[in-house]
């Protein structure tokens, strides 16, 4: 079955830092890849998708590619703030169903 | 505009109570689900909906049932909690089948404790 695997997690990092978040994937056809952000207290929202096999998706400063060759979708930001403090999960979409990932809690200190 | 409404925000229940989450969306989405958050496991599916009077199982749904009677609400219920039942549970809608152009939106979540 489809199945999402993400890099261990607490991450923490200083304000202005790289993330990188690493997500590979393993799904029959050709499935629909996102990340999702839980903050503090909240439900999960839509941060970024790709549909299609070298497509970017983009949003408040995240990024991810969806690469076929190596099943990955990671997510990178060039400069973290407090703000994006969260839990991050990989997901993808094969038909009707949302598969996620195990979810990457990311700490941001000033 | 209130999106995805779940009720309670928290709930404890003893072995063997039963109990009804309530979740209610105001965006006329067909699609609805309910997922539950577990350490290390990410979110799994429990059952779905894809139209009123339409409900299926999805990768954990033992111990819970649903009903879609309306487009609007998505009931689950637990007929006998068990504590391998305490979790957080999430509802999610979308407008269609979840698929590239169709997000998921989200509730709040209701933290259930079994003891």
């Amino acid at each position: 079955g489809d199945s999402v695997t993400q890099m261990e997690g607490p991450v923490t990092l200083s304000e202005e830092a790289f993330l990188t978040i690493n997500c590979t994937y393993t799904a029959t056809g050709y499935p629909s890849l996102f990340w999702y952000v839980q903050y503090p207290g909240e439900g999960l929202q839509l941060l970024l998708k790709a549909t299609k096999a070298d497509d970017k998706g983009s949003n408040k400063g995240f990024e991810a590619t969806y690469r076929k060759e190596t099943t990955s979708f990671h997510l990178e930001k060039g400069s973290v703030q407090v703000s994006d403090s969260a839990v991050y999960f990989c997901a993808l979409t094969s038909g009707s169903r949302l598969t996620f990932g195990e979810g990457t809690q990311l700490t941001v200190n000033p | 505009n209130a999106g995805v409404t779940q009720t309670p925000k928290f709930q404890v229940l003893k072995t063997g109570q039963s109990m009804t989450l309530q979740c209610a969306q105001d965006m006329n989405h067909e699609y609805m689900s309910w997922y539950r958050q577990d350490p290390g496991m990410g979110l799994r599916l429990i059952h779905y909906s894809v139209g009123a009077g339409i409900t299926d199982q999805g990768e954990v749904p033992n111990g819970y049932n649903v009903s879609r009677s309306t487009t609007e609400d998505f009931p689950l219920r637990l007929l006998s909690a068990a504590p391998s039942q305490t979790s957080v549970y999430f509802c999610a809608s979308s407008y269609s089948e979840t698929g590239g152009n169709s997000p998921l939106h989200f509730g709040n979540g209701t933290r259930l404790t079994v003891t």
